[in-house]
C-alpha cells in the first residue's frame, strides 16, 4: 500500500512562534497534496494544497513546502495561535484517492 | 451555510446486525466521499462518487461494505453482518467539482459494534 507519514507525532511550541510540519510520502507519481487541520471531535478542515509542479504555496499564516526529490511536504504556520492546537494531516492523491498520514498534534503554549 | 451532515452521530449495534450511515453532502457538491477514521489516524479511504455513479470501490474492506449515492445528493455506506472489528468513526466529504480536490468533510458517525 502507498505510504504517507508524519516525522513527528507531537509538536509543542510557544505562542506566537512558527511551527513546521513535516510529512514524507513514498509515491513519485502523487501529483497533489493537501493539508488538513483537525480539532478534537470534529471532521478534517482543508488548510491548502499544492500541485506536483510547484515547490512554495502561500497561504495565511500558512507556507507549503513540496519537495519532490526526497518526496517531502511540510506545512509552516507563522506566529502560532492557540486555535491552531489541533491534528494536522497530509494527504496525498493519486488518481481520485486520498491518502492520509498518521497525523502530527500541534500544542500551542501560551 | 449548511456544510455536510452525518446521521446518526453515534451508532451502537451488535455484532451481526446491519447498519446503514447516511450523508448529506452540501448542497450542489458532485462529489462525495467516504472514509473510515480510527482514533489517531488519519482517514482511510473507502469509495467515492461522481454524481449517482460510483467511481472507486476499491477501499472497501470487503463484501459487506456497500454504497451508494441514487440521486446523486444523499448517500448511504452500508455493513452488513457488522463485527467488532468494524467500530469505527466513518467519515463523509463532498467536493463542488468532480474529482474535487477541496473535500468539506462531514462530523461523522461513531460505530460501535459490540
Amino acid at each position: 500500500g502507498e505510504s504517507v507519514g508524519l516525522h513527528l507525532p507531537t509538536l509543542s511550541v510557544q505562542e506566537g512562534d512558527n511551527s513546521i510540519i513535516n510529512c514524507a510520502y513514498s509515491n513519485s507519481a502523487s501529483d497533489y497534496f493537501i493539508w488538513y487541520k483537525q480539532e478534537s471531535g470534529k471532521g478534517p478542515q482543508f488548510i491548502i494544497d499544492i500541485r506536483s509542479n510547484m515547490d512554495k504555496r502561500q497561504g495565511q499564516r500558512v507556507t507549503v513546502l513540496l519537495n519532490k526529490t526526497v518526496k517531502h511536504l511540510s506545512l509552516q504556520i507563522a506566529a502560532t495561535q492557540p486555535g491552531d492546537s489541533a491534528v494536522y494531516f497530509c494527504a496525498e492523491t493519486q488518481g481520485n484517492q486520498f491518502y492520509f498520514g498518521t497525523g502530527t498534534s500541534l500544542t500551542v503554549i501560551p | 451555510g449548511a456544510g455536510v451532515s452525518q446521521s446518526p452521530r453515534y451508532k451502537v449495534t451488535k455484532r451481526g446486525q446491519d447498519v446503514a450511515l447516511r450523508c448529506d453532502p452540501i448542497s450542489g457538491h458532485v462529489s462525495l466521499y467516504w472514509y473510515r477514521q480510527a482514533l489517531g489516524q488519519g482517514p482511510e479511504f473507502l469509495t467515492y462518487f461522481n454524481y449517482e455513479a460510483q467511481q472507486d470501490k476499491s477501499g472497501l474492506p470487503n463484501d459487506r461494505f456497500s454504497a451508494e449515492r441514487p440521486e446523486g445528493s444523499i448517500s448511504t455506506l452500508t455493513i452488513q453482518r457488522t463485527e467488532q472489528r468494524d467500530s469505527a468513526m466513518y467519515r463523509c466529504a463532498s467536493s463542488l467539482r468532480l474529482a474535487g480536490n477541496e473535500q468539506f468533510f462531514g462530523p461523522g458517525t461513531r460505530l460501535t459494534v459490540l
